[in-house]
C-alpha cells in the first residue's frame, strides 16, 4: 500500500521568509502523481501544487516550488516569501493513474508577522 | 476553474436519524468521485470511492450499511449516514476529479456533522 509521510506536525516562519515542507512516500509505482494541498481555516481544500512523477522538472508555481527526488521518494514543498495568507494545513498526497489519493498527517504552518 | 458544491456545510441531527449530504460537480461532468472524513487536527481518510451508474467502493473498516453513497449523475454523488450515533459526528468532504486537468481533485468545502 502507498503511504504519505510528513515528518513536521508544525513549522513556523517569519513573514518574507523562506520555509520548506518535507514529504516522503512509499510507493513500487514508477507512474503516480504528487500534490501538496493547503487547508485554511475555513478547511477548504485547494491545490498549491502538481508534480508528474515523469517529470524530471520541479514544479513550481509563484512562490510555490517542489524538490521532487523520485529515487529518493522525496516531495518537499518550498514556500519563498511567505505571506500571512499561506498559513494554513499543509497536506502532501499520492495519486496514481484513475485511482483515489492519499494524504500524509499534514504540517500546520504558522507565519509571523 | 472547476467547482465542487457540498451541501449542507452543517448539520446536527439526534441519535438514529439519518443524514444526506450532496455532492455537486457544478461545472464538469465526474465519473469519479471520492468521500473523505477528517477528524479534528487530522487528516482526510477515504472511506469510498463513488463510481457513476455503479456501486461504490469502500476502504477497509467503513460500513457500507451506516454510510450509503449513490452517484446517480455524473454531477451528484450523496453520502447517507444512516442511524447516525455520536461517534459519527465528524467532517465529510467530497472530491470529484476531471474539472481540473486529469487526475487533479477539487474538493467540496465540506459538511460537519453533529450527532447529539
Amino acid at each position: 500500500a502507498q503511504t504519505v509521510t510528513q515528518s513536521q506536525p508544525e513549522m513556523s516562519v517569519q513573514e518574507a521568509e523562506t520555509v520548506t515542507l518535507s514529504c516522503t512516500y512509499d510507493t513500487s509505482e514508477s507512474d503516480y502523481y504528487l500534490f501538496w494541498y493547503k487547508q485554511p481555516p475555513s478547511r477548504q481544500m485547494i491545490l498549491v501544487i502538481r508534480q508528474e512523477a515523469y517529470k524530471q522538472q520541479n514544479a513550481t508555481e509563484n512562490r510555490f516550488s517542489v524538490n521532487f527526488q523520485k529515487a529518493a521518494k522525496s516531495f518537499s514543498l518550498k514556500i519563498s516569501d511567505s505571506q500571512l495568507g499561506d498559513a494554513a494545513m499543509y497536506f502532501c498526497a499520492y495519486k496514481r493513474e484513475a485511482r483515489d489519493m492519499r494524504f500524509g498527517a499534514g504540517t500546520r504552518l504558522t507565519v509571523k508577522p | 476553474g472547476a467547482v465542487v458544491s457540498q451541501h449542507p456545510s452543517r448539520v446536527i441531527c439526534k441519535s438514529g436519524t439519518s443524514v444526506k449530504i450532496e455532492c455537486r460537480s457544478l461545472d464538469f461532468q465526474a465519473t469519479t468521485m471520492f468521500w473523505y472524513r477528517q477528524f479534528p487536527k487530522k487528516s482526510l481518510m477515504l472511506m469510498a470511492t463513488s463510481n457513476e451508474g455503479s456501486k461504490a467502493t469502500y476502504e477497509q473498516g467503513v460500513e457500507k450499511d451506516k454510510f450509503l453513497i449513490n452517484h446517480a449523475s455524473l454531477t451528484l454523488s450523496t453520502l447517507t449516514v444512516t442511524s447516525a450515533h455520536p461517534e459519527d459526528s465528524s467532517f465529510y468532504i467530497c472530491s470529484a476529479m476531471g474539472g481540473s486537468g486529469a487526475n487533479v481533485l477539487t474538493f467540496g468545502a465540506g459538511s460537519r456533522l453533529t450527532v447529539l
